[in-house]
């Protein structure tokens, strides 16, 4: 298994480019969920799916949108890049909903919006 | 909203010594979980505890819940270079709530 793969690894956009990035599991989780991680400021909760279809906003989701057509992918686009959102993303996944449940983080894709 | 403080935030020790790195919250946790994350990796589990009292250990490192389930602890004894890296707590609250709060970690230097 690959478990979560997320791409690209790196990234640099210019402000007001739009972009997706992208996150796939192939564990048959339901649960899917994108965090930023930004100096000093731990994980945050972008937003996240508890299965295809469904989708609801975490903590910071200004910015972005996501959709869930499939089990296995959850693509995180960027509508209209600021600066503020430079920062590394990361894709996560678990086997069920509730805190109990281990998360899968991908590797992460570094932004800059220059 | 939840939060959880670590601390201390950074910390650099020598091969062989000991360490504790604290998470407090003012809030009841149902669960907490810990990971590590490594440079340019995403965090990887080590432990959930999810029992207020609950001591769980991996090898060298010592987890424990509070009673009142509003912090947590991790020991590392006789630390080793290989246990550098980023340690997150993590916390959800009750019943379903799938929504996990980070806090904002300890980095850890071990050096040989």
């Amino acid at each position: 298994n690959a478990g979560v793969t997320q791409t690209p690894k790196f990234q640099v956009l210019k402000t007001g480019q739009s972009m997706t990035l992208q996150c796939a599991q192939d564990m048959n989780h339901e649960y899917m969920s994108w965090y930023r991680q930004d100096p000093g400021m731990g994980l945050r909760l972008i937003h996240y799916s508890v299965g295809a279809g469904i989708t609801d906003q975490g903590e910071v989701p200004n910015g972005y949108n996501v959709s869930r057509s499939t089990t296995e992918d959850f693509p995180l686009r960027l509508l209209s890049a600021a600066p503020s959102q430079t920062s590394v993303y990361f894709c996560a996944s678990s086997r069920g909903g509730g805190p109990h449940n281990e998360q899968f983080f991908g590797p992460g894709t570094r932004l800059t919006v220059l | 909203t939840q939060l959880l403080e670590q601390s201390p935030q950074f910390l650099s020790i020598q091969e062989g010594e000991n360490l504790t790195v604290y998470c407090n919250s003012s809030s009841v946790f149902s669960s907490l979980q810990w990971y590590r994350q490594e440079p340019g990796e995403g965090p990887v589990l080590l432990v959930t505890v999810v029992t207020g009292g609950e001591v769980k250990k991996l090898k060298r490192l010592t987890f424990q819940f509070g009673d009142a389930r509003k912090d947590s602890s991790l020991h590392i004894t006789a630390a080793q270079p290989g246990d550098t890296g980023l340690y997150l707590c993590a916390g959800g609250g009750g019943g379903s709530n799938y929504k996990l709060t980070f806090g904002k970690g300890t980095l850890l230097t071990v050096n040989p």
